[in-house]
């Protein structure tokens, strides 16, 4: 599995577009990008995956590069509920099972007023 | 529907003690983990199954055993609990082969004394 690099912390303003980096540069060509959230206190939430197209929903949308070494999660218009800390996650199914992800320490998103 | 229901809350246990984590989904779901988390660290996956009687290792299995008799239900067992086992756990499921968009439970917040 690739390993992912991302910042400890970062923070923003409310309304504007909080922007999160992950590092991937050891990707292979059959894995995804995933990103979650945790939110204080509760499970992780899936936000959204891809694995070379940007991809946009209501929560976010995702851009990876055209190499695939890095991606970026968008949230345009953040709010006070986004909060929280937000994983990066690069996995492939191993042969024969599922493939389970697993999460690193990720990045802690402050949203301030 | 609940999603992913996790029992008990909280537990406090004495060093040496047993217990049962129960987990349930309701989504018909195949695929079925446990996470645990401590402070300033990701998620780390204890065991995971892919199919009613059917279950693997994940990252950090030692001191725990789950089964999967049914595809509804996932509990995970600490056999003789230690304080290091003292943790936040959480288990999720996930429709398909990929997991790409797991549900998570709300956690069991577990002390050991």
């Amino acid at each position: 599995d690739a390993k992912t690099t991302q910042p400890t912390s970062m923070d923003c303003a409310e309304g504007r577009a909080a922007n999160l980096p992950c590092n991937h540069s050891t990707i292979s060509g059959n894995e995804y990008v995933y990103w979650y959230r945790q939110i204080h206190s509760q499970g992780p939430q899936y936000i959204i995956h891809g694995l070379k197209n940007n991809e946009t929903n209501e929560m976010a949308s995702l851009i990876i590069t055209e190499d695939r070494k890095s991606s970026t999660l968008i949230l345009p218009h953040a709010t006070l509920r986004d909060t929280a800390v937000y994983y990066c996650i690069v996995r492939r199914a191993p042969s024969g099972g599922s493939y389970i992800p697993t999460f690193g320490r990720g990045t802690s998103l402050i949203v301030h007023p | 529907n609940a999603g992913v229901t996790q029992t008990p809350k909280f537990q406090v246990l004495k060093t040496g003690q047993s217990m049962t984590l129960q987990c349930a989904q309701d989504m018909n779901h195949e695929y079925m983990s446990w996470y645990r988390q401590d402070p300033g660290m990701g998620l780390r996956l204890i065991h995971y199954s892919v199919g009613a009687g059917i279950t693997d290792q994940g990252e950090v299995p030692n001191g725990y055993n789950v089964s999967r008799s049914t595809t509804e239900d996932f509990p995970l067992r600490l056999l003789s609990a230690a304080p290091s086992q003292t943790s936040v756990y959480f288990c999720a499921s996930s429709q398909d082969r990929a997991n790409r968009a797991q549900h998570f439970g709300d956690g069991t917040r577990l002390s050991i004394l």
